[in-house]
């Protein structure tokens, strides 16, 4: 079964150092979005990806953060000067073309800024 | 403005009987969607079951149920039979219809007694 991958499942990171958190949505999914997570909270929103351009984003997703789908499989969440609050687990996830479908979901990625 | 609220932080039920769980939200969007998430510890997001707004039977997946009453826009989830392996951290989810993002609830968490 297809699936999102998200690669490294765990960075350790300086703060104020930059980090790149990768994603391979599932093939024929069109749609990208990030998600984050801080411990024991909810999921929240970060961004949404649609035809190579951000197609919302929220309050959280400042210039510190910018996404690229740098070439036609992965889909990469860039974090710029890193700050202990950036810690948390992100989730990639991807859509297929059709509205109101489920979100499927990687992984994750748990970030620790020390 | 779209929420969704879950107001049980905890819940416990035994083993083999039936459980519900509660989702409430808001929305001026005339199309949508709401999601049922399971997060075991292990931290990743499993998708669990979907209700569309213009959907005119529950949504019912296995041991999942929906229990969608529009009118008091509320989206509760019934667990049939629970088992031990149920015991996790469950997130409703509103969909937008344009960009296709989740908006999560602040989650319940559920254990399974035996």
């Amino acid at each position: 079964e297809p699936e999102v991958t998200q690669t490294p499942s765990h960075q350790v990171t300086q703060m104020g150092q930059e980090v790149i958190l990768r994603c391979v949505p599932i093939s024929n999914h069109l749609y990208f979005y990030w998600y984050r997570q801080i411990l024991g909270q909810k999921v929240e929103f970060l961004v949404s990806f649609y035809n190579n351009e951000i197609s919302e984003k929220s309050e959280i997703f400042d210039d510190q953060f910018s996404v690229e789908r740098p070439d036609g499989s992965n889909f990469t969440l860039k974090i710029r000067s890193t700050k202990l609050e950036d810690s948390a687990m992100y989730f990639c996830a991807s859509s297929p073309p059709a509205e109101n479908t489920e979100a499927f979901f990687g992984q994750g990625t748990r970030l620790t800024v020390v | 403005a779209q929420k969704i609220t879950q107001t049980q932080p905890g819940m416990f039920v035994q083993e083999k009987e039936a459980v519900t769980l509660d989702c409430t939200y808001d929305t001026s969007d005339p199309s949508y969607g709401l999601f049922w998430y399971k997060q075991p510890s292990s931290g990743e997001m499993i998708f669990l079951i979907y209700q569309g707004s213009y959907d005119q039977q529950n949504a019912t997946e296995g041991r999942y149920s929906l229990n969608f009453q529009k009118a008091r826009k509320s989206a509760n989830l019934v667990i049939s039979a629970s088992q031990l392996g149920d015991s996790a951290m469950y997130f409703c989810a509103l969909g937008s219809s344009n960009t296709g993002k989740l908006i999560f609830g602040q989650g319940t968490t559920l254990q399974v007694k035996p």
